[in-house]
């Protein structure tokens, strides 16, 4: 199975800061890379995919990138809603894995 | 618009099973995996399974083989989650979710299912 290495565990942020989580995969996933937020006590909502693709709805602040092994969600101007966990997941190869997840916290 | 309606919470004893649906609407059932996934307490999440309403077609997570069984009833387009021999490992909140079709991501969610094994 392929290990999706998520950092930091855990985000502390002031709003309107910029804030970056790394996700690492165990092999080359070749951009099969999806980001997902949740918020306190909700389902998991898809952020992103491809790596850089964002889905529809989600503001623009939200962005994606990365390649290989190396991923990253960039949120810019940190909004209050924004406070919740995030999890990065590899569609590459069965079976999907997810990343332990990064918890967002205002400062 | 798209909603996938889940069942209420359970509480079951250990070494029993519980089935748990996943009613979709606002699209068309059969064109979609339904993939399940369980999230531990306060933990990470697991992609358990998914199943293609209109062959019944499955895959699985080599973890969940012989734990968890997937079935479909096209008639009322609705998804079920069966998870037999429960143990204390088994609690947890399990979602259905629709998998989009170009890209195989999760695109909606049900409310999720807590499921509590405890005698």
């Amino acid at each position: 199975d392929i290990q999706m290495t998520q950092s930091p565990a855990s985000l502390s942020a002031s709003l309107g800061e910029t804030v970056t989580i790394e996700c690492r995969a165990s092999e080359d996933i070749y951009n099969g890379l999806a980001w997902y937020q949740q918020k306190p006590g909700k389902s998991p909502q898809l952020l992103i995919y491809n790596a850089n693709s964002l889905h529809t709805g989600v503001p623009s602040r939200f962005s994606g990138s990365g390649s290989g092994t190396q991923y990253s969600l960039k949120i810019n101007s940190l909004q209050s809603e924004d406070v919740a966990s995030y999890f990065c997941q590899q569609y590459y190869n069965y079976p999907y894995t997810f990343g332990a997840g990064t918890k967002l916290e205002l400062k | 618009q798209v909603k996938l309606l889940q069942s209420g919470a359970a509480l079951v004893k250990p070494g029993a099973s519980v089935k748990m649906s996943c009613k979709a609407s606002g699209y068309t059932f059969t064109d979609y995996w339904v993939s399940w996934v369980k999230q531990s307490h306060g933990k990470s999440l697991e992609w358990i399974g998914e199943i293609y309403p209109n062959s019944g077609a499955t895959n699985f997570n080599e973890k969940f083989k012989g734990k968890a069984t997937l079935t479909v009833d096209k008639s009322t387009s609705t998804a079920y989650m069966e998870l037999s021999r429960l143990t204390s490992e088994d609690s947890a909140i399990y979602y259905c979710t629709r998998r989009a079709t170009r890209v195989p991501v999760f695109d909606y969610w049900g409310q999720g299912v807590m499921v509590t094994v405890s005698s």
